[in-house]
């Protein structure tokens, strides 16, 4: 079946403390990215990635990184979390490029205390 | 930097009525305009979407229109059902920035 998956699902976790969240996907897509949803504000993309070891910066970058070591897995890095990054994350990603459909993983509710 | 203004927040129709979203963008050089449902506790699904080089498109009771001059886009949706209650998030993306932005979205109510 194809999908995207992320992992954890939920995470609740202490300001500081260095987290990883999981994104994998297995349609062989070039384009994947990363978004926070918060209430009001919509998604808004954090990172994306037009293929491996190709990354770049989406409109809320700032305390997250990302890497693109294989084509089908995306991981989202919070070195040093605070309680303004607790919110909904999502990961998806495309076939050709960002001019086409994005397929989005479950979600990921992450809370900093 | 880009950005895409969606509108209105939040919608309320009766059952059969229709809906209309609307959305502006700011980026001239966006060529692909998708709309995204999301259901409660679910992930954003695609429901349509339309390029730059058409003006309007429809399925079933889903409609997209575009206007390049204005850069606006819009969300037809006729004879609304209660299943259709659920947030819509609309689109663009860039060539030229390899961006896919999203409005903040619309919660719609389908009143029975």
């Amino acid at each position: 079946e194809a999908q995207v998956t992320q992992n954890p699902r939920y995470l609740i976790t202490v300001t500081g403390k260095k987290l990883t969240v999981t994104c994998s996907q297995n349609m062989n897509h070039e384009y994947m990215s990363w978004y926070r949803q918060d209430p009001g504000l919509g998604l808004r993309q954090i990172y994306y990635s037009m293929n491996v070891e190709v990354t770049d910066k989406g409109d809320v970058p700032e305390g997250y990184k990302v890497s693109r070591k294989e084509k089908r897995n995306f991981p989202l890095i919070l070195e040093s979390p605070s309680p303004n990054q607790t919110s909904l994350y999502f990961c998806a990603s495309s076939q050709g490029g960002m001019n086409t459909e994005a397929f989005f993983g479950q979600g990921t509710r992450l809370t900093v205390v | 930097g880009e950005n895409v203004e969606q509108h209105p927040s939040t919608l309320s129709v009766q059952e059969g009525d229709s809906a209309v979203i609307k959305c502006t963008y700011s980026d001239s050089a966006s060529n692909y305009f998708p709309w995204y449902k999301q259901e409660l506790g679910k992930r954003p699904q695609l429901i349509i979407d339309i390029r730059s080089n058409v003006g309007e498109k429809k399925d079933q009771r889903i409609a997209v229109t575009l206007n390049k001059t204005a850069k606006h886009f819009s969300l037809h949706i006729t004879e609304t059902q209660p299943e259709d209650s659920a947030v819509y998030f609309c689109a663009a993306t860039s060539s030229g920035t390899y961006k896919y932005i999203f409005g903040t979205g619309t919660r719609l109510k389908v009143l029975a």
